[in-house]
């Protein structure tokens, strides 16, 4: 089971929107920053999103982030086929003293 | 540009010793900046942290793992690199190395492609 909770999948068709959900607690994205992962097929993941909303140099403004409270979300404008990918959450968690990540999203863009 | 690239070997028999190292080529392992990371994927799941390292030689190991986990830096080859001891089928894994930036809120970030480690007799 892991610490931060996420949909298992999420589908959406060319040109739309989706939005990933990322659930945690107190310990971790309640007090601290959020980021993102993209993990496209066979490849080592990559950093999508740090800080909560922060994208890092290259990463198209269509991918966004949010946190409130104990949750967050990553949204994604313009879906494209290239988009087709697992998404990961991660956090650290204070009680637990580790990088916690969520379960993954697998993302089909249909 | 940063790159980070691990070996090691790919098969590893159960109860004993995985070494992995990771080769950082484009920047300074030296940078006080920076923490050096690494992380694992088992076959069709999520990931999981094992711990980071600065190149003081200062550790930090996740607790699940910290009872069979050392890391180590050669500054002078511009590597670190990770031992995993008694290892059991569990341990089999995609394992990265990563950079990570000083604090929290910055993500790990390059990541080295990854090297399958499978642990069987």
């Amino acid at each position: 089971q892991s610490v931060l909770t996420q949909p298992a999948s999420a589908s959406e068709t060319p040109g739309q929107r989706v939005s990933i959900s990322c659930s945690g607690s107190s310990s971790n994205i309640g007090r601290n920053p959020v980021n993102w992962y993209q993990q496209l097929p066979g490849t080592a993941p990559k950093l999508l999103i740090f800080y909560n909303d922060q994208r890092p140099s290259g990463v198209p403004d269509r991918f966004s982030g949010s946190k409130s409270g104990t949750s967050a979300s990553l949204a994604i404008s313009g879906l494209q086929s290239d988009d087709e990918a697992h998404y990961y959450c991660s956090a650290w968690d204070g009680s637990l003293n580790t990088w916690v990540f969520g379960g993954g999203t697998k993302l089909t863009v249909l | 540009q940063l790159q980070l690239q691990e070996s090691g070997p790919g098969l590893v028999k159960p109860s004993e010793t995985l070494s992995l190292t990771c080769s950082v080529s484009g920047g300074s392992i030296t940078s006080s900046n920076y923490c050096w990371d690494w992380i694992r994927q088992p076959p069709g799941k999520g990931l999981e942290w094992i711990g980071n390292m600065y190149s003081s030689g200062t550790t930090y190991y996740s607790p699940s793992l910290k009872s069979r986990v050392t890391m180590s830096v050669d500054t002078s080859k511009n590597q670190f690199s990770l031992n995993l001891n008694s290892v059991t089928a569990a341990d089999t894994a995609v394992y990265y190395c990563a950079r990570h930036g000083n604090g929290v809120q910055w993500g790990f970030d390059p990541w080295g492609q990854g090297t399958l480690v499978t642990v069987s007799s």
